[in-house]
Protein backbone atom coordinates (compact mmCIF):
# COMPACT_ATOMS: atom_id res chain seq x y z
CA UNK A 1 0.00 0.00 0.00
CA UNK A 2 1.52 3.12 -1.10
CA UNK A 3 0.93 6.07 1.08
CA UNK A 4 1.09 9.71 -0.54
CA UNK A 5 1.73 12.57 1.93
CA UNK A 6 0.99 16.16 0.97
CA UNK A 7 2.34 18.76 1.06
CA UNK A 8 5.45 18.29 1.20
CA UNK A 9 6.43 21.23 3.23
CA UNK A 10 4.15 23.41 5.31
CA UNK A 11 6.02 26.80 6.17
CA UNK A 12 4.08 28.20 9.30
CA UNK A 13 4.08 30.66 12.34
CA UNK A 14 4.35 29.56 16.05
CA UNK A 15 0.87 29.75 16.84
CA UNK A 16 -0.79 28.73 13.74
CA UNK A 17 -2.64 25.27 12.94
CA UNK A 18 -1.29 22.84 10.82
CA UNK A 19 -3.15 20.34 8.62
CA UNK A 20 -1.37 17.06 7.20
CA UNK A 21 -2.80 14.83 4.74
CA UNK A 22 -2.26 10.89 4.23
CA UNK A 23 -3.57 9.54 1.32
CA UNK A 24 -3.26 5.26 0.75
CA UNK A 25 -3.55 3.97 -2.75
CA UNK A 26 -6.21 1.38 -1.01
CA UNK A 27 -8.36 1.16 2.15
CA UNK A 28 -6.94 0.27 5.10
CA UNK A 29 -8.25 0.37 8.41
CA UNK A 30 -8.23 3.15 10.49
CA UNK A 31 -7.44 0.47 13.46
CA UNK A 32 -3.90 -0.09 11.32
CA UNK A 33 -3.01 3.67 11.10
CA UNK A 34 -0.68 5.58 12.75
CA UNK A 35 1.26 9.27 12.70
CA UNK A 36 5.40 9.48 13.50
CA UNK A 37 6.71 12.74 14.57
CA UNK A 38 10.86 12.84 13.67
CA UNK A 39 13.04 16.03 14.42
CA UNK A 40 16.77 15.94 13.49
CA UNK A 41 19.42 13.47 14.26
CA UNK A 42 16.41 11.80 16.64
CA UNK A 43 14.72 8.81 15.88
CA UNK A 44 10.29 8.92 15.56
CA UNK A 45 8.18 9.32 17.95
CA UNK A 46 4.74 7.77 17.79
CA UNK A 47 2.23 10.58 18.01
CA UNK A 48 -1.10 8.69 16.77
CA UNK A 49 -2.09 5.31 16.51
CA UNK A 50 -5.49 3.76 15.46
CA UNK A 51 -5.37 6.86 13.28
CA UNK A 52 -7.13 8.89 15.85
CA UNK A 53 -5.89 8.16 19.77
CA UNK A 54 -2.75 10.11 21.03
CA UNK A 55 -0.22 8.19 22.29
CA UNK A 56 1.55 8.34 26.00
CA UNK A 57 2.35 12.33 26.47
CA UNK A 58 1.46 13.39 23.47
CA UNK A 59 -0.10 17.05 24.13
CA UNK A 60 -3.92 17.16 23.09
CA UNK A 61 -3.03 20.21 20.30
CA UNK A 62 -2.51 17.01 17.90
CA UNK A 63 -5.34 15.51 17.08
CA UNK A 64 -5.86 12.66 13.96
CA UNK A 65 -8.81 11.81 12.11
CA UNK A 66 -9.85 10.22 8.54
CA UNK A 67 -10.87 6.56 7.23
CA UNK A 68 -10.28 4.12 4.41
CA UNK A 69 -7.94 5.86 1.87
CA UNK A 70 -7.37 9.65 3.68
CA UNK A 71 -6.33 10.57 6.76
CA UNK A 72 -5.56 13.64 8.48
CA UNK A 73 -3.07 15.13 11.32
CA UNK A 74 -3.72 18.39 12.53
CA UNK A 75 -1.36 20.15 14.57
CA UNK A 76 -3.32 23.42 16.60
CA UNK A 77 -1.04 26.32 18.02
CA UNK A 78 2.12 25.53 16.11
CA UNK A 79 4.85 25.47 19.69
CA UNK A 80 8.46 25.64 18.24
CA UNK A 81 8.77 22.24 19.47
CA UNK A 82 6.54 20.90 16.96
CA UNK A 83 8.65 21.67 13.76
CA UNK A 84 9.47 18.60 12.36
CA UNK A 85 8.95 15.50 9.78
CA UNK A 86 5.91 14.27 10.27
CA UNK A 87 5.55 10.32 8.38
CA UNK A 88 2.41 8.44 8.22
CA UNK A 89 2.10 4.73 8.40
CA UNK A 90 0.27 1.85 7.59
CA UNK A 91 0.25 -1.61 9.11
CA UNK A 92 -2.74 -3.22 7.75
CA UNK A 93 -1.35 -4.94 5.46
CA UNK A 94 1.51 -7.65 5.15
CA UNK A 95 4.18 -5.12 4.62
CA UNK A 96 4.23 -1.85 6.74
CA UNK A 97 4.77 1.33 4.82
CA UNK A 98 5.47 5.27 5.49
CA UNK A 99 4.56 7.93 3.69
CA UNK A 100 7.27 10.12 2.13
CA UNK A 101 7.09 12.77 5.47
CA UNK A 102 5.86 16.32 5.70
CA UNK A 103 8.40 18.83 6.89
CA UNK A 104 6.71 21.39 8.83
CA UNK A 105 8.99 24.61 8.84
CA UNK A 106 9.17 27.94 10.29
CA UNK A 107 7.96 30.43 7.99
CA UNK B 1 9.97 2.14 30.58
CA UNK B 2 12.21 -0.20 28.92
CA UNK B 3 14.44 1.76 26.65
CA UNK B 4 16.04 0.28 23.59
CA UNK B 5 19.81 0.68 23.78
CA UNK B 6 21.52 -0.06 19.87
CA UNK B 7 25.16 -0.48 19.08
CA UNK B 8 27.72 1.92 16.92
CA UNK B 9 28.18 3.25 13.97
CA UNK B 10 29.52 0.53 11.39
CA UNK B 11 31.77 1.10 8.21
CA UNK B 12 31.81 -1.77 6.04
CA UNK B 13 32.93 -2.48 2.93
CA UNK B 14 30.86 -3.47 -0.37
CA UNK B 15 29.83 -7.01 -0.09
CA UNK B 16 30.38 -7.61 3.01
CA UNK B 17 27.61 -8.47 5.97
CA UNK B 18 26.70 -5.75 8.94
CA UNK B 19 24.84 -7.01 12.71
CA UNK B 20 23.39 -4.37 14.11
CA UNK B 21 22.47 -5.14 18.13
CA UNK B 22 19.27 -3.74 20.30
CA UNK B 23 18.56 -4.43 23.86
CA UNK B 24 16.32 -4.07 25.74
CA UNK B 25 17.14 -1.68 29.01
CA UNK B 26 14.87 -0.99 32.08
CA UNK B 27 12.50 -4.27 31.10
CA UNK B 28 12.05 -6.91 28.49
CA UNK B 29 10.80 -7.58 25.01
CA UNK B 30 7.82 -9.37 27.03
CA UNK B 31 5.60 -10.91 23.92
CA UNK B 32 6.05 -7.69 22.00
CA UNK B 33 7.13 -7.89 18.69
CA UNK B 34 10.59 -5.95 17.60
CA UNK B 35 10.62 -4.08 13.98
CA UNK B 36 14.04 -2.96 12.27
CA UNK B 37 13.67 -0.24 9.81
CA UNK B 38 15.92 1.98 8.20
CA UNK B 39 16.09 5.84 6.74
CA UNK B 40 18.70 6.36 4.11
CA UNK B 41 20.28 9.89 4.34
CA UNK B 42 17.72 12.39 3.80
CA UNK B 43 14.95 10.05 2.81
CA UNK B 44 12.01 8.68 4.53
CA UNK B 45 11.85 4.92 6.73
CA UNK B 46 12.00 1.96 5.20
CA UNK B 47 10.26 -1.18 7.37
CA UNK B 48 12.76 -4.20 7.09
CA UNK B 49 11.02 -6.37 9.09
CA UNK B 50 10.41 -7.94 12.45
CA UNK B 51 11.13 -10.68 15.47
CA UNK B 52 8.75 -11.82 17.82
CA UNK B 53 11.58 -13.07 20.64
CA UNK B 54 8.95 -14.80 22.49
CA UNK B 55 7.71 -17.01 19.34
CA UNK B 56 11.10 -16.94 17.67
CA UNK B 57 9.05 -16.03 14.88
CA UNK B 58 10.69 -13.66 12.34
CA UNK B 59 9.03 -11.69 9.01
CA UNK B 60 10.63 -9.70 6.52
CA UNK B 61 9.48 -7.19 4.13
CA UNK B 62 10.39 -8.55 0.27
CA UNK B 63 12.45 -6.72 -0.68
CA UNK B 64 14.94 -7.69 1.90
CA UNK B 65 14.30 -11.95 2.00
CA UNK B 66 17.15 -13.88 1.73
CA UNK B 67 19.50 -11.09 2.88
CA UNK B 68 18.39 -10.19 6.16
CA UNK B 69 18.27 -12.46 9.00
CA UNK B 70 16.96 -11.02 12.16
CA UNK B 71 16.91 -12.99 15.27
CA UNK B 72 16.98 -12.39 19.42
CA UNK B 73 18.50 -13.81 22.13
CA UNK B 74 15.66 -14.19 25.17
CA UNK B 75 18.09 -14.57 27.69
CA UNK B 76 19.78 -11.15 27.05
CA UNK B 77 16.79 -9.27 25.73
CA UNK B 78 18.62 -8.63 22.99
CA UNK B 79 17.48 -8.47 19.35
CA UNK B 80 20.15 -8.75 15.99
CA UNK B 81 19.69 -7.56 12.42
CA UNK B 82 22.21 -8.87 10.35
CA UNK B 83 22.38 -7.56 6.49
CA UNK B 84 24.69 -9.56 3.94
CA UNK B 85 26.16 -8.53 0.37
CA UNK B 86 26.03 -4.83 1.96
CA UNK B 87 25.79 -2.33 -1.50
CA UNK B 88 26.44 1.64 -0.90
CA UNK B 89 22.48 1.59 -1.19
CA UNK B 90 22.38 0.44 2.18
CA UNK B 91 24.17 3.53 3.51
CA UNK B 92 21.89 4.42 6.40
CA UNK B 93 20.81 4.84 9.93
CA UNK B 94 19.19 1.53 10.99
CA UNK B 95 16.76 1.54 13.81
CA UNK B 96 14.94 -0.85 16.01
CA UNK B 97 11.53 -0.44 17.89
CA UNK B 98 9.24 -1.98 19.85
CA UNK B 99 5.78 -2.70 18.95
CA UNK B 100 3.31 -1.07 20.90
CA UNK B 101 0.71 -4.17 21.41
CA UNK B 102 2.21 -7.15 23.00
CA UNK B 103 0.95 -11.29 22.25
CA UNK B 104 0.64 -10.68 18.28
CA UNK B 105 2.97 -13.53 16.58
CA UNK B 106 4.14 -11.82 13.73
CA UNK B 107 5.76 -8.11 13.53
CA UNK B 108 4.80 -5.62 11.67
CA UNK B 109 0.92 -5.70 13.08
CA UNK B 110 1.21 -2.68 15.46
CA UNK B 111 2.33 0.77 15.88
CA UNK B 112 6.15 1.46 17.29
CA UNK B 113 6.55 3.32 20.64
CA UNK B 114 9.87 2.55 22.03
CA UNK B 115 12.52 3.30 19.40
CA UNK B 116 16.33 2.87 19.87
CA UNK B 117 18.87 5.70 19.04
CA UNK B 118 19.60 4.69 15.71
CA UNK B 119 22.91 2.75 14.20
CA UNK B 120 24.49 4.47 11.20
CA UNK B 121 25.86 1.72 8.58
CA UNK B 122 28.16 3.52 6.13
CA UNK B 123 29.34 1.28 2.84
CA UNK B 124 32.01 2.98 1.14
CA UNK B 125 35.39 1.00 -0.56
Amino acid sequence: IVLTQSPGTLSLSPGESAILSCRASQIISSNYFAWYQQKPGQAPRLLMNGASKRATGIPDRFSGSGSRTDFTLTISRLEPEDFAVYYCQQYGSALVTFGGGTKVEIK
Amino acid sequence: QVQLVQSGAEVKKPGSSVKVSCKASGGTFDSNAISWLRQAPGQGLEWMGGIVPIYETSNYAPRFEGRVTMTADKSTNTAYMEVSGLTSEDTAVYYCAREEVSGNYMAGRSAMDVWGRGTMVTVSS
